[in-house]
């Protein structure tokens, strides 16, 4: 079973660069995006962004110029950075796999199977 | 467009048939995905696909679809279903993951 476990500081100043990371254990990293979800308090899932075996990325265009996502396959790890933060990056912070599928209708889907169990991230002078 | 709109908040009888909806252009491509989260939890995944659930979600769960509109029905809703809902896509494009700004699920 895929789990995924992730680590890095929960307490940063203002200005200083978020740096996160994730670690896959028991199955495959090839074949998926791996993505970066935050949840500020109270507020509903926010996608930062993914990267796949390849090192190709995609990021969300709100947080595009801040946000940097990269890959070590061989350790089965990907990373997030954050930099220039503020009080408004405030958020749990979650990794997940993710992968979209074409059906025969030519219809997509996309879904996050399996998630971290989230990293509480504090931004505070 | 890259949102989904969904209802902030929705409530059902225990027991009771409830359906939380999603809007956005990109399910007109995309089947809509769902999660449960329940508070200080990681979401799980509940719906995928055209109707499908992961091992483990109850069949009460189901999903459907039509033109720029998901829905998740829950029929017979248990207290135990009580959480915030959120559903996700990619955006029309593509290159983009979007979730729904959530349903708060009340059973009462």
């Amino acid at each position: 079973q895929v789990q995924l476990q992730q680590w890095g500081a929960g307490l940063l100043k203002p200005s200083e660069t978020l740096s996160l990371t994730c670690a896959v254990y028991g199955g495959s990293f090839s074949g998926y995006y791996w993505s970066w979800i935050r949840q500020p308090p109270g507020k509903g899932l926010e996608w930062i962004g993914e990267i796949n075996d390849s090192g190709s990325t995609n990021y969300n265009s709100s947080l595009k110029s801040r946000v940097t996502i990269s890959v070590d396959t061989s350790k089965n790890q990907f990373s997030l950075k954050l930099s220039s933060v503020t009080a408004a990056d405030t958020a749990v912070y979650y990794c997940a796999r993710g992968r979209t599928v074409t059906t025969l209708n030519y219809y997509y889907y996309y879904y996050m199977d399996v998630w971290g169990k989230g990293t509480t991230v504090t931004v505070s002078s | 467009s890259s949102e989904l709109t969904q209802d902030p908040a929705v409530s059902v009888a225990l027991g009771q048939t409830v359906r939380i909806t999603c809007q956005g252009d990109s399910l007109r491509t995309y089947y809509a995905t769902w999660y449960q989260q329940k508070p200080g939890q990681a979401p799980v995944l509940v719906i995928y696909g055209k109707n499908n659930r992961p091992s483990g979600i109850p069949d009460r769960f189901s999903g459907s679809s039509s033109g720029n509109t998901a829905s998740l029905t829950i029929t017979g809703a248990q207290a135990e279903d009580e959480a915030d809902y959120y559903c996700n896509s990619r955006d029309s494009s593509g290159n983009h993951v979007v979730f729904g700004g959530g349903t708060k699920l009340t059973v009462l």
